[in-house]
């Protein structure tokens, strides 16, 4: 079965920072994998979206690398700014079978962005 | 604008009653989805629906329900057999490219 681990559970850092948050998955055998946003009692807000055949993708300040066979992703966040404070949800789509449909989430990481 | 319209936002549930919590999209999709989100253990899927009239069992089914008679909607049913069901709750639905998108939520709480 799936599993999806984010690290770490939570992070501070001073505004102007650039971070990495790491997300790992035990199966390679994925279609894709997406990062989300979660501001408090919000629903999640989609960042960025890489195909298994990808390396990477970029919007603005993300860029978020993919490294199938490692099971590993990475969601880099360029010069941080408060408005960045929420958690940070990574997902992978399972690649074939019956679970092809599904998405399985990490538990998150919540950053801080310090003022 | 596009997007997915869950009603309520906040609901309330006395012990052993039914409640159903809405979700709309006017985005399309074929596919649709319900998870359940608790603090600190990350969102699970509860159903999904892949076409109109038919829906999978996901994850932590057991007391809920569900209904897919028209592309748009996807209501979920929480049954008085579903003996914790205090948690927030979240509708998706994906594109044939496969992006995911959310709506706001519901936080259901018994009293």
């Amino acid at each position: 079965k799936q599993e999806v681990t984010q690290i770490p559970a939570a992070l501070s850092v001073p505004e102007g920072e650039n971070l990495v948050l790491n997300c790992s998955f035990t199966d390679s055998a994925i279609y894709n994998l997406q990062w989300f946003r979660q501001d408090p009692g919000k629903g999640l807000t989609s960042l960025l979206l890489i195909q298994s055949s990808q390396r990477e993708q970029t919007s603005g300040r993300l860029n978020a690398s993919l490294d199938k066979s490692s099971g590993r992703s990475t969601l880099y966040i360029a010069a941080s700014q408060p408005g960045d404070s929420a958690t940070y949800l990574c997902a992978v789509r399972h690649g074939s079978g019956a679970g092809s449909y599904q998405l399985t989430f990490g538990k998150g990481t919540k950053l801080s962005v310090i003022p | 604008d596009g997007g997915i319209t869950q009603s309520p936002k906040y609901l309330f549930r006395k012990e052993g009653q039914n409640v159903t919590l809405s979700c709309e999209q006017n985005l399309n999709h074929d596919a649709m989805y319900w998870y359940r989100q608790d603090p600190g253990q990350g969102l699970r899927l509860i159903y999904y629906s892949q076409i109109v009239n038919d829906f999978q069992k996901g994850d932590i089914a057991e007391g809920y329900s569900v209904s897919r008679e028209k592309k748009e909607s996807f209501p979920l049913t929480v049954t008085s057999a579903q003996k914790n069901p205090t948690a927030f709750y979240l509708c998706a639905s994906r594109t044939g490219g496969s992006e995911a998108f959310f709506g706001q939520g519901t936080r259901l709480t018994v009293v």
